[in-house]
């Protein structure tokens, strides 16, 4: 059964902490992989990754994708308690529409 | 900046009643797709719509299920007789070509109790 998996499932930092979560996949045909953070209300989309060891950045926030060891990092530099959330990574696969996500890492930045 | 809309945010019903989810997706998005997360699982596709039918659909996405465009800006899901396993939190979603590849924009949620 193909799968996508997270961890840490939960992590408490204090401000200013550098976290990194995890994803690993193994689906067939991969195509992609995305982060979405997950707050009180939707999941917003963060990053697409889908070439390996090119790294996305926006703000301190950071990912990249090992397609050899189907992995991908999320990193959050300076952590602010604004970053407390739910992390999701989801993956595309070929041929299909649908998302396959992972079970969330919850983030928790404490003052 | 544009964003998918969802109506009820909660919806409390009885079970074997039906409800009707409603999303508004994002104006110039064609393809559209719901999802339900069960309370400490993981967010499961159940289909997604394309050109005024159905393109996918996952193995939970059974008869008591359905889905509809009935206007230019709807996309509805209706659960035709609710099951207490129905609870769940339902996020509408929407995407421009979508396919491989392209990002999924989702909504706030409707979270339905089935009592």
């Amino acid at each position: 059964e193909d799968k996508v998996v997270q961890s840490p499932l939960s992590l408490v930092v204090h401000e200013g902490d550098t976290v990194t979560l995890n994803c690993s996949y193994e689906v067939t045909n991969f195509r992609s992989l995305l982060w979405y953070k997950q707050e009180k209300k939707a999941p917003t989309f963060l990053f697409m990754l889908t070439s390996s060891g090119i790294e996305k950045k926006s703000g301190r926030l950071s990912s990249i994708l090992d397609k050899k060891e189907l992995f991908s990092i999320l990193n959050i530099t300076a952590t602010q308690t604004g970053d407390s959330a739910i992390y999701l990574c989801a993956v595309y696969q070929g041929g299909s529409e649908k998302l396959v996500f992972g079970k969330g890492t919850k983030l928790t930045v404490n003052p | 900046e544009p964003e998918v809309t969802q109506t009820p945010s909660h919806q409390v019903t009885q079970m074997g009643q039906e409800v009707i989810l409603r999303c508004v997706p994002i104006s110039n998005h064609l393809y559209f797709y719901w999802y339900r997360q069960i309370l400490g699982q993981k967010v499961e596709f159940l289909v997604s719509f394309y050109n005024n039918e159905i393109s996918e659909k996952s193995e939970i996405f059974d008869d008591q299920f359905s889905v509809e465009r009935p206007d230019g800006s709807n996309f509805t899901l209706k659960i035709r007789s609710t099951k207490l396993e129905d609870s769940a939190m339902y996020f509408c979603a929407s995407s421009g070509l979508g396919g491989q590849g392209e990002t999924q924009y989702f909504g706030p949620g409707t979270r339905l109790l089935v009592l």
